[in-house]
């Protein structure tokens, strides 16, 4: 049991919205993660955040942000949504010193 | 940069077959590879790890991965398959930062009894 939670469920907004996404992160992990994954295909990384500092990024435009809080709870937010941001949201904690990620269950984006 | 290729987008084996997942990589480094497996609308929950103590690794539900840098190949396989084991694996690995884990496309397993 990884102990990550994601909120919501499921979402559906419209084209030039903007969402936030919100991630529970595992006791005792120090980094969290976001990954975008579109039907069919594998998770792409979007962003990592260790000690509530961005620390690394995938290709995302930057209208793709995120937050973490000191309790490791993180957040993503999509302004402007685009259709292509229809995806399913996964966020990852983990730890630097055992190179390790525990996905929880995600978010379904729909952007109509 | 870091990438993975798994060969094969659906793999159908009967229940009680060999489950053999393949997986390519590239590497610039030693890598650490990944096996995650994702059932439907879950996340992904990670099956085994290769992090260089041992080139054949064990994971849950009775997978194992063997590492041959030879052939930088990282393929998955169980002896006698699950109905179960139905599902979708991925194969990644981590970038040279261990910051961001790069997916392969996945391979979807299909067990039929």
């Amino acid at each position: 049991e990884t102990g990550v939670t994601q909120s919501p469920t499921h979402l559906i907004k419209t084209r030039g919205q903007q969402v936030t996404l919100r991630c529970s992160s595992q006791s005792g992990h120090n980094t969290v993660s976001w990954y975008q994954q579109a039907l069919g295909q594998g998770p792409q990384f979007i962003f990592q955040y260790y000690r509530e500092e961005e620390n690394g990024r995938g290709n995302f435009p930057p209208r793709f942000s995120g937050l973490q809080f000191p309790n490791y709870s993180s957040e993503l937010n999509v302004n402007a949504l685009e259709l292509d941001d229809s995806a399913l949201y996964l966020c990852a904690s983990g730890s630097l010193d055992y190179n390790e990620q525990f996905f929880g269950p995600g978010t379904r984006l729909t952007v109509l | 940069a870091q990438s993975v290729t798994q060969l094969g987008s659906h793999v159908s084996v009967s229940e009680g077959a060999l489950v053999l997942l393949r997986c390519n990589y590239s590497s610039s480094v030693p890598p650490y590879l990944f096996w995650y497996v994702q059932y439907p609308n879950q996340g992904l929950q990670l099956l085994l790890k290769y992090t260089s103590a041992a080139t054949l690794v064990k994971g849950i539900n009775g997978f194992e991965a063997e590492f041959k840098k030879s052939e930088t190949s990282f393929h998955l396989t169980k002896p006698s398959a699950h109905m179960s084991d139905a599902a979708e694996y991925f194969c990644a690995v981590s970038d040279m930062a261990g910051t961001a884990l790069i997916f392969g496309k996945g391979t979807t397993l299909s067990v039929s009894s």
